[in-house]
């Protein structure tokens, strides 16, 4: 399984984009890159993934890197309810998600 | 969007007691569900993939005999923590994957907390 590198914490101002870099320099041609948040005491909310195109839907954009080793979540006007804790996963080829330490996201007012 | 149902959200019991946990998909049936826990200020761990009709499957280290699942229909699995103890205590979450191609994201439920008294 290929393994994330996330920093553990950013601050962003509410309005502006935050960008949420990850790195997965190991991944396998065939694994895909996925995204949850989870806001404190609730259970992971899926936020989108992709394979090797950039991939965009209401919530955010992905950015993958045309060697696929990192990637970058767009939100693109974050709010105070975009405060959380953001995992980048690359999906097993067992079909299991493992979840790493994530982003700590705080949005300031 | 896809939609998982957990219930209860909430229980304190005392120790000894088993606790059943319900996880549902509502729009979807799910032949893939699992189960996740999660201590304070730690991430998710995977405890077990639960299959519709089938055993589940256990992670390293997870009792069996002690968390049980059963998945009998497509839309439900229960988690069952048997005598329960105070170092049970912990957020247990459920997820469940549409079954439209092995890529699909899983979806997850809201979480249990759990309390051993």
């Amino acid at each position: 399984d290929a393994k994330t590198t996330q920093p553990t914490s950013m601050d962003c101002a509410e309005g502006r984009a935050a960008n949420l870099p990850c790195n997965h320099s190991t991944i396998s041609g065939n694994e895909y890159v996925y995204w949850y948040r989870q806001i404190h005491s609730q259970g992971p909310q899926y936020i989108i993934h992709g394979l090797k195109n950039n991939e965009t839907n209401e919530m955010a954009s992905l950015i993958i890197t045309e060697d696929r080793k990192s990637s970058t979540l767009i939100l693109p006007h974050a709010t105070l309810r975009d405060t959380a804790v953001y995992y980048c996963i690359v999906m097993a080829g067992n079909e299991k998600l493992t979840f790493g330490t994530g982003t700590r996201l705080t949005i300031i007012p | 969007g896809a939609v998982v149902s957990q219930h209860p959200s909430w229980v304190i019991c005392k120790s000894g007691t088993s606790v059943k946990i319900e996880c549902r998909s509502l729009d979807f049936q799910a032949t893939t569900m699992f189960w996740y826990r999660q201590f304070p200020k730690q991430s998710l761990m995977l405890m077990a993939t639960s299959n519709e009709g089938s055993k589940a499957t256990y992670e390293q280290g997870v009792e069996k005999d002690k968390f049980l699942i059963n998945h009998a229909s497509l839309t439900l699995s229960t988690l069952t923590v048997t005598s329960a103890h105070p170092e049970d205590s912990s957020f247990y979450i459920c997820s469940a994957r549409e079954p439209t191609g092995k890529r699909q994201p899983q979806h997850f439920g809201d979480g249990t907390r759990l309390s051993i008294l």
